[in-house]
């Protein structure tokens, strides 16, 4: 069956230092992939996305992400913390040819920034 | 400006009560989407529409109801068969992809949080 995994529930960082949030998934093909960004009491907001094409995809707020079909990996990374960064990440898939016309969300990372 | 608006941002629910919650969108999306989210378990897909007057069963459909009589609104209905309807809903819309296949990114709204009196 289709799923995705976040293994790190809850990652801190010191502001500054670099990041990177994993994500997992298990599909016979390369899906669409996209991570979202959430502050507390929020919505979701768009941080990147892969359909096709580079495998390093480039997103808003500095954010950045690299598929590794090999390792079935979505990887998000940001060089340098921000205090602002301070969220819940969800890495978000669409196995396309299931049937299932909606996106599936792993568990989600939330992230702390200590200055 | 275009986005989606979700309403009431708070409420109660008293026991054996329906209540309603609001989605409306002005994107001019076919698709929406309602998902539920409690602590450690991510958004959960509860009901989602791609036309109009048509809707499908996501994973935790049991105790939900939706309608889709317009395009912009996709109201959600919490019956009193959801036992445990503490949550934060969040409601979402998106362009279909041509061809059918895949979506493009969901937007969401701001969700409204619902909780038990």
């Amino acid at each position: 069956a289709q799923s995705v995994t976040q293994p790190d529930i809850h990652i801190t960082v010191s502001e500054g230092a670099s990041l990177e949030l994993r994500c997992n998934y298990s599909y016979g093909a390369t899906p669409y992939l996209f991570w979202y960004v959430q502050s507390p009491g929020q919505g979701l907001q768009l941080l990147l996305k892969y359909f096709s094409g580079d495998t390093l995809v480039q997103g808003i707020k500095g954010f950045e992400a690299e598929f590794k079909r090999s390792q079935s990996s979505f990887n998000l990374r940001k060089p340098s913390v921000h205090w602002s960064d301070a969220a819940e990440y969800f890495c978000a898939v669409d196995f396309m040819d299931t049937g299932r016309r909606a996106l599936t969300f792993g568990s989600g990372t939330r992230l702390q920034v200590q200055p | 400006d275009g986005g989606i608006t979700q309403s009431p941002k708070y409420l109660f629910r008293k026991e054996g009560q329906n209540v309603t919650l609001s989605c409306e969108q002005n994107l001019n999306h076919d698709a929406m989407y309602w998902y539920r989210q409690d602590p450690g378990q991510g958004l959960r897909l509860i009901y989602y529409s791609q036309i109009v007057n048509d809707f499908q069963k996501g994973d935790i459909a049991e105790g939900y109801s939706v309608s889709r009589e317009k395009k912009e609104s996709f109201p959600l209905t919490v019956t009193s068969a959801q036992k445990n309807p503490t949550a934060f809903y969040l409601c979402a819309s998106s362009t279909l992809r041509q061809g059918g296949s895949g979506n493009q990114p969901q937007h969401f709204g701001d969700g409204t949080r619902l909780s038990i009196l």
